[in-house]
This record gives structure tokens, sequence and C-alpha cells, in this order.
């Protein structure tokens, strides 16, 4: 087990533009969350999946954001219309239970 | 609502001291865990250790101590003989019992020194 896979490592992309990011948990852990950790400060919680569904998410996570894991393996967070404040690391972590959480290497956004 | 406060934006210690980075919250759960967590440049959050408000020994891993201090709310992380390999930021995070989600500080840069 290779630990918890984030695609891609950065992305830059344009105002107003669609992105996606791909998150591989490890293969045994069936809870998911995903953070946003911005420059200077802790990460913040987005959102949350046990197995395929999704149990709860942040007053963060506006409309223009949606996440998704179809079959409770991998898992997409897309962002629509991308505005400058969504420049941030997006964080990925895994974990069977309530045990400890396993991030991944995060994927950086910048907006240009 | 909870709240992690981390007062020490950066630390700089010669290697091979000790150093000790502070941590405090805020919870009106008896019942709760607080973890440390370690971020290097490339930005993989490396989980370091973790207490449960109900141990009653401080936790330790490696080099790694928890200084838990229950009543005044404080979860301060001591690491031991520092190497130049700690230099990275350092998270403190919260969990209580009725949620998923981490609640982490703002996080403090240590530095090592030659």
């Amino acid at each position: 087990d290779t630990g918890v896979s984030q695609d891609p490592r950065h992305k830059i992309t344009k105002r107003g533009q669609n992105v996606t990011f791909r998150c591989d948990p490890i293969s045994e852990h069936n809870r998911l969350y995903w953070y946003r950790q911005t420059l200077g400060q802790g990460p913040e919680f987005l959102t949350y999946f046990q197995n395929e569904a999704q149990l709860e998410k942040s007053r963060l996570l506006s409309d223009r954001f949606s996440a998704e894991r179809p079959k409770g393996s991998f898992s997409t967070l897309e962002i629509q219309r991308t505005e400058q404040g969504d420049s941030a690391m997006y964080l990925c972590a895994s974990s069977l239970g309530r045990g400890s959480y396993t991030f991944g290497s995060g994927t950086r956004l910048t907006v240009v | 609502a909870q709240k992690i406060t981390q007062t020490q934006p950066g630390m700089f210690v010669q290697e091979k001291e000790a150093v000790t980075l502070d941590c405090t919250y805020d919870t009106s759960d008896q019942s709760y865990g607080l973890f440390w967590y370690k971020q290097p440049s490339s930005g993989e959050m490396i989980f370091l250790i973790y207490q449960g408000s109900y141990d009653e020994q401080n936790a330790t891993e490696g080099r790694y101590s928890l200084n838990f201090q229950k009543a005044r709310k404080s979860a301060n992380l001591v690491i031991s003989a520092s190497q130049l390999g700690d230099s990275a930021m350092y998270f403190c995070a919260m969990r209580d019992p009725g949620a998923q989600k981490l609640v982490f500080g703002q996080g403090t840069r240590l530095t090592i020194n030659p």
C-alpha cells in the first residue's frame, strides 16, 4: 500500500475555468476527507465520505464545489468557475473507522 | 465550537536541543482527541502523536512526547534531540467524539539550525 495519492500535484488555471482533483485513499480505508489549506493557515475541513455516502459538508463548500466518491474508492473534488480565492492546497485524507488519518501530499491550485 | 491555538508562528532551535511547541485548545466536551502533525515543504501531513482526553499517561512516540495538561487545556509537543530533518510546519489538531473532522491550529514553523 503506497498511502494516499492525489493527482495532480499542481494545477494552474485561469479564473472561470473548471478544475477536478482526484484522491486515491488507502484501499481498506472506508472514510475519506477533503481539506483546504491556504497559505500560512492550518487545513480546514471541507467534506467527508463514509464509503460512497457524503455524510458531512462544511459551509466552506459553496455551490461551486462538488465532491464524489462513486464506488467508495477514489474521490473527486470539482471546482466550477474558479475564483482567485480558490487558490489553496487541497488535501485528501483517509481513515479506517475513527482511527488515525493518513493524508496525501495535496494538490496545489493556483487561479490566475 | 472547538478551537485550537498555536501562539508561536516560528521557532528557531539549535540541532540536538529539545524543543517545545505550544498548543492550547477550547472545547466543552469531556471526551476528545488531540493530534500533532508535521508538514514538510512537500505538503504531506505526517501524523506524529495522539492523546486521548481520558488517557492517564502522556503519549510518547520515539523522540516525540505530548505534555498533556487537561486542566490548563494544553497539549504541547516536545521533540527531544532535534535533527535538521525536523524543520517543517507543525500543526496541533483536535477531534471531538461526535465529529469526524479535525480542527487545526494555525501551525508553528520550526527551523533547526546546524
